[in-house]
């Protein structure tokens, strides 16, 4: 079975400043879609950004950016000028074929101001 | 657009009994899948359907069963509640492509004494 790890249990940034949370996978797959989910105290869960296998450029909405490295099967989520809004639970996830999505087990973002 | 509804938001069942959490979308997607979260294992797929009339299991479906008579519902029924089964399921749905991203529903927070 794929899996999706998560290796960070718990990360913590200063407001305005750069975090980075990890994300490693597995698959057999040549194309795929990789997503990071924000879960906040709410417990909606809210696409933050995808990333497609094939296409070499890494994907950003706004503040948020990943490093995707394809070879390495890893997919890292960059949140710059970090703001109290983004304390939450964050999930990476990989979608295996087109209709299951495998999630790590997530990494909790607090943010200090 | 209501997006993907969920009901009930909270319950309380004892061991034994039976009930059924609702799920409905109104985006026309294909796609629908039930998830659980427990603490520390992220989400983790039980049934999924990629269609009217089809269903398939996901990594946990003991205990658990779906069916998918219409596009827009997909109801998931404890047939006979245990207290493993103590958790917040979510309900998703997503189109066919591009990217098959999911879209949430709100949860629903089962416990079972």
């Amino acid at each position: 079975a794929q899996t999706v790890t998560q290796s960070q249990p718990e990360m913590s940034v200063q407001e305005a400043e750069t975090v980075t949370l990890s994300c490693t996978y597995d698959t057999s797959e040549s194309d795929y879609y990789l997503f990071w989910y924000k879960q906040p105290p709410s417990r909606q869960m809210i696409l933050v950004i995808r990333q497609e296998a094939y296409k070499q450029q890494n994907a950003t909405e706004n503040r948020f950016s990943v490093n995707f490295q394809k070879a390495a099967k890893s997919f890292s989520l960059k949140i710059s000028d970090s703001q109290l809004g983004d304390a939450a639970m964050y999930f990476c996830a990989k979608l295996e074929g087109t209709d299951k999505l495998i999630f790590g087990t997530g990494t909790r973002l607090q943010v200090f101001p | 657009n209501a997006g993907v509804t969920q009901t009930p938001k909270f319950q309380v069942l004892k061991t034994g009994q039976s009930m059924t959490l609702q799920c409905a979308q109104d985006m026309n997607h294909e796609y629908m899948s039930w998830y659980r979260q427990d603490p520390g294992m992220g989400l983790r797929l039980i049934h999924y359907s990629v269609g009217a009339g089809i269903t398939d299991q996901g990594e946990v479906p003991n205990g658990y069963n779906v069916s998918r008579s219409t596009t827009e519902d997909f109801p998931l029924r404890l047939l006979s509640a245990a207290p493993s089964q103590t958790s917040v399921y979510f309900c998703a749905s997503s189109p066919v492509g591009p990217s098959y991203e999911q879209y949430f529903g709100p949860g629903t927070r089962l416990t079972v004494t």
